[in-house]
């Protein structure tokens, strides 16, 4: 059963756009939600994360939105640019009771065009 | 500071010969984490550590084993490798005083053909 849904599994935007990824969760144990960015070859990076108490933050062109009700939460890349080609994973996991670690998405592979 | 590395970088093996891929880390994390990446799959966890002589299992642990021998290095070993075993190979480690455990640090990672 897979714990963390993500959505789409490929991306592809025009430079300037917005680029928008979906994951879904099951469990209302999991109290952090970090997105990690994967280059080509290189090992993923925590990018940007969330708790449940915020319903979005913002980091320059990265945005987390979170709906705790329907259990979603989403990344959004504005004014998407060619250097955000990469594949993104969202992941879940409970910063207490001992299970800290993450359970991640698939991964969606974000193409931006120039 | 480093951060986490690992060795090799790329392998090429038999099916039925065994490796050792190892991870090491220069930040004093406490737990450590070795994961496998297919197309489509996403990250799986194989096995992890929480400390210095500890391991334990993850999701798809067949067919590995790991040692934690010191706090800095986690071994994966393939005693028999076998095609399915084609993968690309990340370690990951995380908590130390001030640091939480949730937010994890990823190598470079290790290409596999096992042919």
């Amino acid at each position: 059963q897979q714990q963390v849904k993500q959505s789409p599994q490929s991306l592809i935007v025009q430079k300037g756009g917005i680029s928008i990824i979906n994951c879904a969760y099951e469990n209302t144990a999991f109290d952090y939600f970090p997105w990690y960015q994967q280059f080509p070859g290189k090992g993923p990076a925590l990018l940007i994360a969330i708790r449940p108490d915020v319903s979005e933050k913002k980091e320059g062109r990265f945005t987390i939105s979170f709906n705790k009700s329907a259990k979603q939460f989403s990344l959004h890349i504005m004014d998407s640019q060619p250097g955000d080609s990469a594949t993104y994973f969202c992941a879940a996991s409970m910063t207490s009771g001992g299970s800290y670690i993450p359970t991640f998405g698939r991964g969606t592979s974000l193409i931006v065009h120039p | 500071n480093a951060g986490v590395t690992q060795t090799p970088k790329f392998r090429v093996l038999k099916t039925g010969q065994s490796m050792t891929l190892l991870c090491a880390q220069d930040m004093n994390h406490e737990y450590m984490y070795w994961y496998r990446q297919d197309p489509g799959m996403g990250l799986r966890l194989i096995h992890y550590s929480v400390g210095e002589g500890t391991t334990a299992k993850g999701e798809v642990p067949d067919g590995y084993n790991v040692s934690r021998l010191k706090k800095q290095n986690f071994l994966l070993g393939l005693e028999s490798a076998a095609p399915s075993q084609t993968s690309v190979y990340f370690c990951a480690s995380s908590y130390s005083q001030g640091a939480p455990a949730y937010e994890q640090y990823f190598g470079p990672g290790t290409r596999l053909t096992v042919t």
